[in-house]
């Protein structure tokens, strides 16, 4: 069965700093999906970024890297240059392709950005 | 552009009513996912539809709640003889088939409390 961990149950980060959240996770199936999704106190889902288990390349979009590290089974988020608005819950998430379509999310990490 | 809608968007019922909820997901996207989420935790995968067929239910589905999603548009997530413990918010999700190289498009959610 699929699982996803986060370790950091909170973190603190300076405006325009970087920061990493973490994330591993755990699954037999060679064929996988990676995602992080913010949310913010408004309580709304925001996809952030993908990766796929046979992507060469570490995904980009924007501000948000992942740090995609298979035989670790991580899957590190990178936010450049924090702003204030980054303050949110921070939810890794997988899913795979053969062994079932649910997708599993981790428990979170609270960002919190400091002015 | 229409997302995902979830109604009713808060419920307060009481011990040992019946509640339903509805999700009208993206019109294309053929799968469907409820979730629940209780404060301060990730969304916990509760069953999943592609089109009209119930392809995943998890374990944390006691008896007292089923889900239907009769046509393959929309779906209800009925909880019989609610009790304390089904307080939470209930997330309903749709995807287009690539599951493995796209994301879950959220509703906002329905908010219940049970007093």
């Amino acid at each position: 069965a699929q699982k996803i961990t986060q370790t950091q149950p909170g973190m603190f980060v300076q405006e325009k700093e970087a920061v990493t959240l973490d994330c591993t996770y755990d699954t037999s199936d060679p064929s996988y999906g990676l995602f992080w999704y913010k949310q913010p106190s408004s309580g709304e889902m925001i996809f952030l970024i993908y990766q796929g288990s046979y992507d060469q390349q570490n995904a980009t979009e924007g501000r948000y890297s992942l740090n995609f590290q298979k035989a670790r089974k991580s899957a590190n988020l990178v936010i450049s240059a924090s702003q204030l608005g980054d303050s949110a819950m921070y939810f890794c998430a997988m899913t795979e392709t053969n062994y079932g379509q649910n997708f599993v999310f981790g428990p979170g990490t609270r960002l919190s950005v400091l002015p | 552009d229409t997302g995902v809608s979830q109604d009713p968007r808060h419920k307060i019922t009481k011990r040992g009513q019946n509640v339903t909820f509805r999700c009208d997901p993206i019109s294309e996207h053929n799968r469907l996912y409820w979730y629940r989420q209780t404060l301060g935790q990730g969304p916990e995968f509760l069953t999943y539809f592609q089109n009209e067929a119930q392809l995943e239910k998890s374990r944390l589905l006691s008896d007292r709640f089923s889900a239907e999603r009769p046509k393959g548009s929309f779906s209800t997530l009925e909880i019989q003889r609610t009790e304390q413990g089904d307080s939470a918010m209930y997330l309903c999700a749709s995807s287009p088939d690539r599951v493995d190289t796209g994301e879950l498009f959220f509703g906002e959610g329905s908010r219940l409390t049970v007093l």
